[in-house]
């Protein structure tokens, strides 16, 4: 058990609705990753909070969005829902978020996403 | 852009023989880190091997990172069924625009056959 937890672990709606995927990190860890993976593109890094601040963004839609709560939980926000947008979206956190070395992630157990 | 691409994409042995998966990637990097996923789970950390260290060490796994080279070694010594997995290699680095990114490759599969 990695102590980072996300929810829901299935999801199944239908193209043109929203889901809210949620991460709680592990207990201390200040940052917050967001990846999405599919079978024909790997793992894809979408966005990195460090303490309630956006640190860094990857291959994020516009369509998506994401958050940092004061209490450090996460949320991602996927809107307007394509095909396309069915993954596997994993949270992952670690202590640092700044500096030379952030170190050793820790992975949740994902989200997993059907568009039908 | 991919920064670590692992070679090769899918290794399949027997079990109680050892496994050898390589990274190789483009630009200078602070660290390197391996990763396993266990089919549809949450990757989990192996081991992070720093710029400036050569080899490392934990259990069964060894890791070695040649920066001339700019290339990177996993190796499962005498492998189980329970290696069996994608391993992925990540590289850390900082991006022109001056923040921090991990990277992620695509993995290798890894299966071991009992």
């Amino acid at each position: 058990d990695s102590g980072v937890t996300q929810t829901p672990k299935h999801l199944i709606t239908a193209t043109g609705q929203r889901v809210t995927l949620r991460c709680s990190p592990r207990s201390g860890d200040l940052s917050v990753y967001w990846y999405q993976q599919s079978l024909d593109q790997g793992l894809q890094f979408l966005i990195q909070y460090y303490n309630g601040e956006e640190r860094a963004k990857g291959n994020i839609l516009e369509r998506f969005s994401a958050q940092q709560f004061p209490d450090l939980h996460s949320e991602l926000n996927l809107s307007s829902l394509e095909l396309g947008d069915s993954a596997l979206y994993f949270c992952a956190s670690s202590v640092r978020g700044r500096g030379i070395d952030s170190g050793e992630l820790f992975f949740g157990e994902g989200s997993r996403l059907t568009v039908l | 852009s991919q920064q670590g691409e692992e070679d090769p994409q899918a290794l399949s042995i027997q079990e109680g023989e050892n496994a050898t998966m390589n990274c190789s990637y483009k630009t200078s990097i602070n660290n390197l880190q391996w990763y396993r996923q266990n089919s549809g789970r949450g990757l989990v950390h192996l081991i992070l091997i720093r710029s400036n260290e050569r080899e490392k060490h934990s259990g069964r796994l060894r890791v070695t990172l040649d920066t001339s080279k700019k290339s990177s070694s996993l190796l499962i010594t005498a492998s189980r069924a329970a290696d069996t997995a994608s391993y992925f290699c990540v590289t850390g680095a900082y991006s022109g625009a001056g923040s921090y990114q991990l990277t992620f490759g695509k993995g290798t599969k890894l299966s071991v056959i009992p």
